[in-house]
This record gives C-alpha cells, sequence and structure tokens, in this order.
C-alpha cells in the first residue's frame, strides 16, 4: 500500500513531442504528489506539486493531471526538448509525514 | 543559500573499510533524509530524522550502516564494514515542515571494491 507505481520505465520522443509519464498509487491517505527531475551525475530536483483538491496543475510547460478516484497522476511535457531530457520520478506522502515514496523513475529521451 | 552540501563526492574504498558520508542540510529546515539509488532499485529512503531525531530507520539494510545527526546543521551515514554491494549514489535531503518538498544534494558515489 506504500507503493507508487510508475511507468513507463522508458520513452523516446521527439522535439516538440507531449511525454506523458504516469503514476499509480493505493494508499487513499496520500495527500502530496510531487514530481522530481534528475539530471545524470545530479540529485532529483523538484519540479512540479499537486494535492488531491485539483484535478490539474500547469508550471510553464509541465502539467500534472489527477485522477483522485483511479487513484492515478501523470506529468506531461508540452513542446518537449532535448533539454528536457532527464530521469522522471513521481512520489507521494501523507499529511503529516514527510516521508516520501517514490516510483522507480521513466528515463526520458527527447531526440533533437 | 548554497543548498544542501554533501562530502566527498566519490569514495573509492577497499571491502571491509569503514566509509563516513557528510551532509549539511540547508538552513531551517529541520527534516532530514538520507536515500541510496542504484539501477536496480531505484532510490531507497534508508533513515529519516526530524529536529534532529531518527524517526524511521527501517530502510537502513543492516546493522553495517549507522546514522548519526548531532546537530541541526551536519550529519553522517557511515558503513562499517563495507562490502562491494554498497556501491551506489548515496543522496542526503532535507525539507521543512512548511513545505514538503525535498531539495537533494549533488549525492557520494560510492564504489567499493
Amino acid at each position: 500500500q506504500q507503493q507508487v507505481k510508475q511507468s513507463p520505465q522508458s520513452l523516446i520522443v521527439q522535439k516538440g513531442g507531449i511525454p506523458i509519464i504516469n503514476c499509480a498509487y493505493e494508499n487513499t491517505a496520500f495527500d502530496y504528489f510531487p514530481w522530481y527531475q534528475q539530471f545524470p551525475g545530479k540529485g532529483p530536483a523538484l519540479l512540479i506539486a499537486i494535492r488531491p483538491d485539483v484535478s490539474e496543475k500547469k508550471e510553464g510547460r509541465f502539467t500534472i493531471s489527477f485522477n483522485k478516484s483511479a487513484k492515478q497522476f501523470s506529468l506531461h511535457i508540452m513542446d518537449s526538448q532535448p533539454g528536457d531530457s532527464a530521469t522522471y520520478f513521481c512520489a507521494a506522502s501523507l499529511t503529516g509525514f514527510q516521508k516520501l515514496v517514490f516510483g522507480t523513475g521513466t528515463r526520458l529521451l527527447v531526440s533533437p | 543559500d548554497a543548498g544542501v552540501i554533501q562530502s566527498p563526492r566519490h569514495e573509492v574504498t577497499e571491502m571491509g573499510q569503514e566509509v563516513t558520508l557528510r551532509c549539511k542540510p540547508i538552513s531551517g529546515h529541520n527534516s532530514l533524509f538520507w536515500y541510496r539509488q542504484t539501477m536496480m532499485r531505484g532510490l531507497e529512503l534508508l533513515i529519516y530524522f526530524n529536529n534532529n531525531v531518527p524517526i524511521d530507520d527501517s530502510g537502513m539494510p543492516e546493522d553495517r550502516f549507522s546514522a548519526k545527526m548531532p546537530n541541526a546543521s551536519f550529519s553522517t551515514l557511515k558503513i562499517q564494514p563495507s562490502e562491494p554491494r554498497d556501491s551506489a549514489v548515496y543522496f542526503c535531503a532535507s525539507s521543512s515542515t512548511v513545505n514538503y518538498g525535498y531539495t537533494f544534494g549533488s549525492g557520494t558515489r560510492l564504489t567499493v571494491v
């Protein structure tokens, strides 16, 4: 119940495409869902986050879609660029607990 | 702010040796996390502290691993004795109770030969 399942494991899109990364969770008590971006040789960095009281959140070219009934959330990258090539992690946590449960990661390659 | 500072960036050691990884969290953050990242297992939470107190160490793989946080600005992760299977990138992260977002350090790449 503490797991967050992430797919796909890897993804290749052309520049300008819209990669979509999906995550699913079981624990309905989770109420904070961040996405992290990691470049080679660096630590993960917070990209965008959502709480279950909204169904969508946009920050620049990055959008989180949240489906509370399905217990799923996804990351969309609009007009993807080669600089977006990185590993993306979804995560979830419980109110009052700062322990994040991470997905297994998606390696994204955006070809020029 | 300099962010979360980890040292060393790279460590190569022989099997059986003691290894100590260090972390300085962001000032004002009251939670600190140690993660291990490998290709096979992804990001694994080893232990986390809140206000310098260990809250959850269930991810520490075995007694060879220990972590301390003697004050709000410093934490160590020690492996004694080290084994080749401990080879991984170890990340430290910190956060505040106000904002659940973590800030990760750049990691320590540990190689045990």
